[in-house]
């Protein structure tokens, strides 16, 4: 089962790159979405989705863009990387309502 | 908007003593109640979940949690700690659909 699988697991970016975050599900699951994990500050929600084609923004949209053209597939998209952008970001997948569940996470540094 | 707080970004255990995480929530509705854990360098892991069907929650490794609507709390328990349960620790509140809000989280430690 590979569940939530996100892309690259480390990135370097310098500040103005664009870059794309991978995130693919297997289970079928409607609802998919994005947070970043920075320290003392839990998880952020950034965006998210209910189903293809369908995406909103969460609380730190600000940045960042996706889209959903399958069920499988929520990439998540920087236009120009800034330091404040490194960060932990975890993709996640689940049901409506109910738990979520979560890739293993990108670490992304923006110098 | 519903939220959730998390009383002490730093707890200490002895092994084999009482585990005690806070978390308090703010909802004018009964919410959906999540702890999740966080193993270092990994994704989160659902540790147990309150949906309304009962108070008192069985999860994962021995954790359970108890929904109090008179205290609007959700604290996680484990009655004797193991090494193997340091890690973080988040509690989190659905808002709409599967939108999750997290607490700030809890790293714990437990000392041989």
């Amino acid at each position: 089962n590979a569940g939530v699988t996100q892309t690259p697991k480390f990135q370097v970016l310098k500040t103005g790159q664009s870059m794309t975050l991978q995130c693919a599900q297997d289970m079928n699951h409607e609802y998919m979405s994005w947070y970043r994990q920075d320290p003392g500050m839990g998880l952020r929600l950034i965006h998210y989705s209910v189903g293809a084609g369908i995406t909103d923004q969460g609380e730190v949209p600000n940045g960042y863009n996706v889209s959903r053209s399958t069920t499988e597939d929520f990439p998540l998209r920087l236009l120009s990387a800034a330091p404040s952008q490194t960060s932990v970001y975890f993709c996640a997948s689940g049901i409506l309502p109910g738990e979520a569940f979560f890739g293993q996470g990108t670490r992304l540094t923006v110098v | 908007a519903q939220s959730v707080t998390q009383l002490g970004s730093h707890v200490s255990v002895s092994e084999g003593a009482l585990v005690l995480l806070r978390c308090n929530y703010s909802s004018s509705v009964p919410p959906y109640l999540f702890w999740y854990v966080q193993y270092p360098n990994q994704g989160l892991q659902l540790l147990l979940k309150y949906t309304s069907a009962a108070t008192l929650v069985k999860g994962i490794n021995g954790f359970e949690a108890e929904f109090k609507k008179s205290e609007t709390s959700f604290h996680l328990t484990k009655p004797s700690a193991h090494m193997s349960d340091a890690a973080e620790y988040f509690c989190a509140v659905i808002r709409q659909g599967n939108q999750f809000y997290f607490g700030t989280g809890t790293s714990l430690t437990v000392i041989p």
